[in-house]
């Protein structure tokens, strides 16, 4: 089964940029979802098909995808941001959607 | 607004069933792809099924097939997840969550948690 690979932490102070990465076989060739989820509270999608934002996402939230690595990254962090990221793309070849293994971003 | 509400939680014994409900409003339900998400406590989220606008493709994480079900009703605007032969491992909040196209979960409930102990 397709897997995808998020470090379990990222820290960043408040005003940096933070980068959270999704690793996948070839995940360039597949679209790339990501979720924020904060505690207690369902997940919100803040960027889909690799860089595109839904409306009222901040611009600070960005999106790429290329290779074997999506990445996520989220300019001038605030206290607000901090919170758990998932990716997410869709596995033709098993006909699965998978999930990554989440990120806890901390703002120090 | 859209609105998803997830019912029909709790605790249950493992090898018992039950069945989950998500009521869905503000949204012309059966033009969505739905899908049903669950998160373990503490842990991340794992995809669990997907069913189409007419119900006509199903789709299963190998975690649950042959045990869940998934169906809808679009005219009550509600989605459904029969779980059967329940294992401590099914132990999560079940999330539904609408589907804008591609994957894109846009819209979420807040959940409902399944225990299963004896």
């Amino acid at each position: 089964s397709y897997v995808l690979t998020q470090p379990p932490s990222v820290s960043v102070a408040p005003g940096q940029t933070a980068t959270i990465t999704c690793g996948g076989n070839s995940i360039g060739g597949k679209t790339v979802h990501w979720y924020q989820q904060k505690p207690g509270q369902a997940p919100v999608l803040v960027v889909h098909d690799d860089s595109d934002r839904p409306s009222g996402i901040p611009e600070r939230f960005s999106g790429s995808n290329s290779g074997n690595t999506a990445t996520l990254t989220v300019s001038r962090v605030e206290a607000e941001d901090e919170a758990d990221y998932f990716c997410q793309v869709w596995d033709s070849s098993s006909d699965h959607y998978v999930f990554g293994t989440g990120t806890k971003v901390i703002v120090l | 607004e859209v609105q998803l509400v997830e019912s029909g939680g709790g605790l249950v014994q493992p090898g018992r069933s039950l069945r989950l409900s998500c009521a869905a409003s503000g949204f012309t339900f059966d033009d969505y792809v739905m899908h049903w998400v669950r998160q373990a406590p503490g842990k991340g989220l794992e995809w669990v099924s997907a069913i189409s606008w007419n119900s006509g493709t199903i789709g299963y994480a190998d975690s649950v097939k042959g045990r869940f079900t998934t169906s809808r009703d679009n005219a009550k605007n509600s989605l459904y997840l029969q779980m059967n032969s329940l294992r401590a491992e099914d132990t999560a909040l079940y999330y539904c969550a609408k589907d804008r196209g591609g994957g894109r979960l846009h819209s979420w409930g807040q959940g409902t948690l399944v225990t299963v102990s004896s």
